[in-house]
């Protein structure tokens, strides 16, 4: 495979549920990001990972908990979500900090 | 905060014309800008990027401008086709320390008719 990954494509959870998202990317890149991509509203980036640690966080509550095991995979736990969360979850990886961005084709999050 | 502007929600272009996108934003200019165009239900792809130096940058038929002091870049698309509808996004970002993703706009939705 080729680019960057996201599983699962779609997921339907209960507000009491565990799940994780996972992204994969095969392009050799230092840096990955998740993004939260809602209806009407621009992508808000949520973490940002480069060479495994976690540079930025942008106040994103403590029910998302990212994971970066090595440089090619990126994890997002959830628990105990809101309804409100539901929306499309985009990973993204890139050579360096400030270079183009490669995205996934993201991960349709429904909680109920 | 930094906030993007993205000229309407829908723009209508004639097959064949020239597209113009404008994205405007506020505060402090960034180090660089991007240009990515979203289709329905896929991730976002990656078209241009140019930097705070640079006043132009082109690729094929897309063209990128970049005024720090409009603090606005226009993104152009000459002899428009209809597979060049979708969504189309202006990023912004900044070198050194600090935020390290990028700040998107909401988009413009461009449809070219045939």
């Amino acid at each position: 495979e080729t680019g960057v990954t996201q599983t699962p494509r779609h997921l339907v959870m209960g507000m009491t549920n565990k799940k994780s998202l996972k992204c994969e990317q095969h392009l050799g890149h230092n840096a990955m990001y998740w993004y939260k991509q809602s209806a009407k509203k621009p992508l808000e980036l949520m973490f940002v990972y480069s060479l495994e640690e976690r540079v930025e966080n942008n106040s994103v509550p403590s029910r998302f908990s990212p994971e970066c095991p090595n440089s090619s995979h990126l994890f997002l736990h959830l628990h105990t979500l809101q309804p409100e969360d539901s929306a499309l979850y985009l990973c993204a990886s890139s050579q360096e900090r400030h270079n183009e961005q490669f995205f996934g084709p993201g991960t349709r999050l429904t909680v109920l | 905060s930094q906030k993007i502007e993205q000229n309407s929600e829908a723009l209508n272009i004639q097959e064949g014309k020239t597209a113009t996108l404008t994205c405007n934003y506020t505060n402090y200019s960034p180090a660089y800008l991007q240009w990515y165009r979203q289709d329905p239900g896929r991730g976002p792809v990656f078209l241009l990027l140019i930097r705070e130096n640079e006043k132009e940058k082109r690729k094929e038929r897309l063209k990128v401008t970049f005024d720090t002091t409009l603090k606005q870049s226009l993104f152009h698309i000459t002899a428009s086709q209809p597979a060049d509808s979708a969504t189309y996004l202006c990023a912004i970002g900044y070198s050194g320390g600090g935020a390290d993703g990028l700040t998107f706009g909401k988009g413009t939705h461009l449809i070219i008719q045939p």
